[in-house]
């Protein structure tokens, strides 16, 4: 049962356009959610986060957002290049236990940038 | 350069072996992670330390040992007794608290 939806594993984008990655959610305790970018043959690198204090954190030209309601959160990225090309994560966890709680990542979507 | 270093790239296991994947920090970082990562799937937790002679199961933890000795070390043994250990592994390592988790570069494990 998955907990961090990824429905689309893949997209294609043109470079100069806006990209969408998309998210769902099950569990409401989740409250802190993140965004990885994964290259072939390497490790995951952190994107951009947002806490659920929020519904909008930006970054340059990566920017998150979220809506507690719909259990949904996207990743824009806007203009998309193409070293945009890579496969995105989404993840979660809660923050309100005392003790540790793990991060819960989706399955991906690979994302191209056509030039 | 601070980082997180694994090795091997790239393992082969025979059948019946135990085979040990290396992770190494020097980051400075309290908490280490080891994830598996499967084709189609997202990163599924291992095992994980909090702090040095401490660690806990993970989600998928048959078939696997650790050990924390040093804050900066955490390896990863495979057991015989994982029957499905091909697959890609990912340490990862963070602060304590609300941090972002900095990943390695992985190793592939393959049964020969």
């Amino acid at each position: 049962d998955q907990q961090v939806k990824q429905n689309s594993p893949s997209l294609s984008v043109q470079e100069g356009r806006i990209s969408i990655l998309n998210c769902d959610y099950t569990n409401s305790m989740f409250d802190y959610f993140l965004w990885y970018k994964k290259y072939p043959a390497e490790g995951p690198t952190f994107l951009i986060s947002i806490s659920s204090i929020k519904d909008k954190n930006e970054d340059g030209r990566f920017t998150v957002f979220l809506n507690k309601s719909a259990k949904h959160l996207s990743l824009h990225i806007v203009p998309s290049q193409p070293g945009d090309s890579a496969v995105y994560f989404c993840a979660a966890r809660t923050t309100m236990k005392t003790s540790y709680d793990k991060v819960i990542f989706g399955p991906g979507t690979s994302l191209s940038v056509i030039p | 350069d601070g980082g997180i270093t694994q090795s091997p790239k790239y393992l082969f296991r025979k059948e019946g072996q135990n085979v040990t994947l290396s992770c190494e920090q020097n980051l400075n970082h309290d908490a280490m992670y080891w994830y598996r990562q499967d084709p189609g799937q997202g990163l599924r937790l291992i095992y994980y330390s909090q702090i040095v002679n401490d660690f806990q199961k993970g989600d998928i933890a048959e078939g696997y040992s650790v050990s924390r000795e040093k804050k900066e070390s955490f390896p990863l043994t495979v057991t015989s007794a994982q029957k499905n250990p091909t697959a890609f592994y990912l340490c990862a390592s963070s602060f304590q608290g609300n941090q972002p988790q900095h990943f390695g570069d992985g190793t592939r494990l393959s049964i020969l």
